[in-house]
């Protein structure tokens, strides 16, 4: 059964980067059929998709976020990760990593995480 | 993509017939899927491709539509559907999502 784990830290510094980290079990990552990603959730904004990754080593991410965001995957712990740079006040979110199924050519959620809540303040 | 929900809050009671609008900003065909998201959880997958019913999904629940309009709908509103409901696009990266419904049990 597949089961996906975010880590890392709660509490962030304005300009460090994040990073976090998300733990696969039940599942491997090399089917054409997925793609693992990022969604954040804040009460203003709602549900905004940060990127994804698929096991071919291609990547999308979301303009808005794209010149701070990087996914990457480490096949051998199965994990997945995201690192979101230069933080402010309005990176403060709740974190799911995400396995996004395909229908056809597009890409739903088909599996979201617990989600991590992260704070930056100093 | 935008996606634009309406209502953003409805309250109905018990067995009422619910209904949820998402409307896209260009046509999407039927790229749409709907996921329901109860308080302190993450969201959960309800509906894709418009009307496909995501295994153990009650059959209560609908989607329909086309192009930029789509619905979800509730057949007979139970207690345990008190949630936010929310729309997203899955023809084009970035997906996007729509704002969200919160329905409460009157």
């Amino acid at each position: 059964q597949l089961q996906l784990q975010e880590s890392g830290p709660r509490l962030v510094k304005p300009s460090e980067t994040l990073s976090l980290t998300c733990t696969v079990s039940g599942a491997s990552f090399s089917s054409n059929d997925y793609y693992w990603g990022w969604i954040r959730q804040t009460p203003g904004k709602g549900l905004e998709w940060i990127g994804c990754l698929h096991y071919s080593g291609s990547t999308y991410y979301n303009p808005s976020l794209k010149s701070r965001v990087t996914i990457s995957v480490d096949r051998s712990k199965n994990q997945f990760s995201l690192k979101l740079n230069s933080m402010t006040a309005a990176d403060t979110a709740l974190y799911y990593c995400s396995r996004l199924r395909r229908y056809n050519s597009g890409w739903f959620v088909g599996f979201w995480g617990q989600g991590t809540l992260v704070t930056v303040s100093s | 993509i935008q996606l634009t929900q309406s209502p953003s809050f409805l309250s109905a009671s018990v067995g009422d017939r619910v209904t949820i609008t998402c409307r896209a900003s260009q046509g999407i065909n039927n790229y749409l899927a709907w996921y329901q998201q109860k308080p302190g959880k993450a969201p959960n997958l309800l509906i894709y491709a418009t009307s496909t019913l995501e295994s153990g999904v009650p059959s209560r629940f609908s989607g329909s539509g086309s192009g930029t309009e789509f619905t979800l709908t509730i057949s007979s509103l139970q207690p345990e559907d008190s949630a936010t409901f929310y729309c997203q696009q899955l023809i084009d990266f970035p997906l996007t999502f729509g704002g969200g419904t919160k329905v409460e049990i009157k």
